[in-house]
């Protein structure tokens, strides 16, 4: 299984303050992705870095990703209340036609005020 | 928010009840999967389709089937729930040649 090991499972920080979190995977990828899911909602798609990138940013969003680690992190800077919510990484297998993807465990981000 | 809608959001029903979940894209997408996901766990990928027509089970065992007998529907059925299908199942789509998965709200299944 390729499957994603987030760490921390959980993060609490204040309104402000930077927020990373981290991703590793196991197989080689084509690319990994990182999700937002507001609790008893759906996935909202962040970001996607390919396997030949190192970093890319949108927006108060950075992601790394080293691919001789097998890892990944997401940075949220100046985090506010809104950003409250779970974040997952996702990976493809290469060789898998990069049909499907799996999910890591998450990263359940608090921001308080 | 995506173009993809999940009926009903939550659902209450007995044991052996017969129940079908609803989901539909407007964006045209080729690939639509269903996953099942526990309270503050992982995703876990029951179904995918590439097109009409073509249905797979995921990477997780599920009593559920599915149908694609139109682009932008992508149904799922238990034919008897179990107090054990008691989860949150969300349904995505995406383009082919695509990896970005665009979800739904999901539904929220409760078997009594």
């Amino acid at each position: 299984s390729q499957q994603g090991e987030e760490d921390p499972q959980a993060l609490s920080i204040q309104e402000g303050e930077n927020a990373t979190m981290n991703c590793s995977y196991k197989t080689s990828i084509n690319n990994l992705q990182w999700y937002r899911q507001n609790s008893g909602r759906g996935l909202v798609h962040l970001i996607l870095i390919r396997s030949n990138e190192r970093e890319k940013h949108s927006g108060r969003l950075r992601v790394t990703l080293d691919t001789s680690k097998k890892s990944s992190s997401l940075l949220i800077t100046a985090s506010r209340a809104a950003d409250t919510a779970s974040y997952f990484c996702a990976t493809d297998g290469r060789g898998q036609g990069a049909q499907k993807l799996v999910f890591g465990q998450g990263t359940r981000l608090t921001i308080n005020p | 928010e995506a173009d993809i809608y999940q009926t009903p959001r939550y659902l209450v029903i007995g044991t052996g009840k017969k129940i079908t979940l609803e989901c539909s894209q407007t964006m045209g997408h080729d690939k639509m999967y269903w996953y099942q996901q526990d309270p503050g766990m992982e995703l876990h990928l029951i179904h995918y389709s590439y097109g009409v027509n073509s249905t797979e089970k995921g990477d997780l065992s599920s009593e559920s089937t599915v149908s694609r007998i139109r682009t932008e529907h992508f149904p799922l059925t238990l034919e008897s729930a179990r107090p054990s299908h008691t989860s949150q199942y969300l349904c995505a789509s995406g383009w082919a040649g695509q990896n970005i998965q665009y979800f739904g709200a999901g539904t929220r299944l409760s078997v009594l």
